[in-house]
């Protein structure tokens, strides 16, 4: 069965502050992990990655992936109160043919106090 | 353009009783897909609709259905409720899924239905 944990489940910083968010995962025909926000809702699409060691950036934010040691981490720089949500992973594997679906671990909910 | 929509945005149900769920997808998307949000489980993937057939299911019971209509509106049914049902349901849309030359990163969530089941 597919697995996706991310680290810690939750934290508290201050604004200004680095933070980093993990994702390990143990899936059969790995294609591609995604990075989400969740702040009320309705989660928005942050990155993909499909390829090892190539940094996704935008603006504040930004992922790597290891696809040898099965990790991704998110790194928020800078960190602001509008930063404060819940951030999901999720993990794309291929299971019949071109047949693919989303895994997502529990997320981890970042509060940024000013 | 308008997102995709989900009603009812809350719905209180008690055991034993059935419900139905609805999500607009964004106009020209075809691929809808559900999925579960429960602060134990997570989001877990619950099925994709793709031109009106199911393509893919995750691991719930089949008390959990869905269908898609002509129009790519999408229904999902939960029937004979339980306590654990309790959830904010999420449905995504897409142009089409992966295996038809979609991507994940183009799939959009609506806002949820949260469900509460008494």
């Amino acid at each position: 069965e597919d697995k996706v944990v991310q680290s810690p489940l939750s934290l508290v910083v201050h604004e200004g502050d680095t933070v980093t968010l993990n994702c390990s995962y143990e899936v059969t025909n790995f294609r591609s992990l995604l990075w989400y926000k969740q702040e009320k809702k309705a989660p928005t699409f942050l990155f993909m990655l499909t390829s090892s060691g190539i940094e996704k950036k935008s603006g504040r934010l930004s992922s790597i992936l290891d696809k040898k040691e099965l990790f991704s981490i998110l790194n928020i720089t800078a960190t602001q109160t509008g930063d404060s949500a819940i951030y999901l992973c999720a993990v794309e594997a291929v299971y019949t043919g071109a047949n693919s679906k989303l895994t997502f671990g529990k997320g981890i909910t970042l509060s940024v106090r000013p | 353009k308008a997102g995709v929509t989900q009603t009812p945005r809350y719905l209180i149900k008690t055991r034993g009783q059935q419900v139905t769920l609805s999500c607009s997808p964004i106009s020209g998307h075809r691929s809808v897909s559900w999925y579960q949000q429960t602060p134990g489980q997570g989001l877990q993937f619950l099925f994709e609709y793709f031109s009106e057939t199911q393509r893919n299911k995750g691991n719930f019971p089949g008390r959990f259905s869905g269908r898609q209509f002509s129009n790519s509106r999408s229904e999902m049914n939960v029937s004979t409720l339980e306590l654990g049902d309790s959830a904010l349901y999420l449905c995504a849309s897409s142009l089409a899924p992966p295996w038809a030359g979609g991507s994940y990163n183009e799939q959009f969530f609506g806002p949820g239905t949260r469900l509460t089941v008494l």
